[in-house]
């Protein structure tokens, strides 16, 4: 079957470096994306990784290792308004998007 | 300003009754979708649509029903409505070349 598996819940300090991991278990791969939901919102995009690296974003970063089925989402600067959960999804080899259950992300003073 | 509409924002009904979540957008994507999001789930896809006058079913397609008459518009249709189909339904779109998603701000469904 095909999984993506990331954190339940994480939590940080406002100021510091956060980092959300996720690793997936798909039929094929065509890309990863990383989107932002707040809290009875709708989720909204944040990166999109199809080759391994680190693709970077202002404050946000995203990391891809195909050969590992691994990404990474690291956030800097914290700040009170990145508590949101992150949600991590792959598009398989039908072009369709497997999602993870998403990331809530808190964020301490 | 341009985007995915959806309505009702929220709704509560009685269990058998039949529902239409309504979708428009206006940014002339081909692609539309309907998700599901349910507490300590992924989103769950529910139907798609890769164009005008197609449709295709997704994870979770029994006991929902979609239409694409044209580019702007993909109803999602709860022919009787059960308690399970409680959750917060996003309508998507996408423009097919990055595949990023751009999704409406939900519909709450309460089935009672």
């Amino acid at each position: 079957g095909q999984n993506i598996d990331q954190p339940t819940e994480m939590t940080a300090t406002e100021g510091a470096i956060v980092q959300i991991n996720c690793t997936y278990q798909t039929s094929g791969f065509n890309g990863l994306f990383w989107y932002q939901q707040h809290a009875g919102e709708a989720p909204t995009f944040l990166s999109y990784n199809v080759l391994d690296g680190l693709e970077e974003k202002g404050r946000f970063s995203s990391f891809l290792s195909r050969s590992k089925g691994y990404s990474y989402l690291l956030l800097k600067e914290l700040q009170m308004k990145d508590s949101a959960s992150y949600l991590c999804a792959v598009k398989d080899s039908n072009y369709q998007l497997i999602w993870g259950a998403g990331t809530k992300l808190i964020i301490k003073p | 300003i341009a985007g995915i509409t959806q309505a009702p924002t929220s709704q509560i009904l009685a269990a058998g009754r039949r529902m239409t979540l309504r979708c428009t957008q206006d940014m002339r994507h081909n692609a539309m979708y309907w998700y599901r999001q349910d507490l300590g789930l992924g989103l769950r896809l529910i139907h798609y649509s890769n164009t005008a006058g197609t449709t295709g079913k997704g994870e979770v397609p029994d006991g929902y029903s979609v239409s694409r008459a044209n580019t702007d518009d993909f109803p999602l249709t709860l022919a009787s409505a059960v308690p399970s189909q409680t959750s917060v339904y996003f309508c998507a779109s996408s423009d097919g070349h990055t595949g990023e998603l751009f999704f409406g701000e939900g519909s709450r469904l309460t089935v009672l």
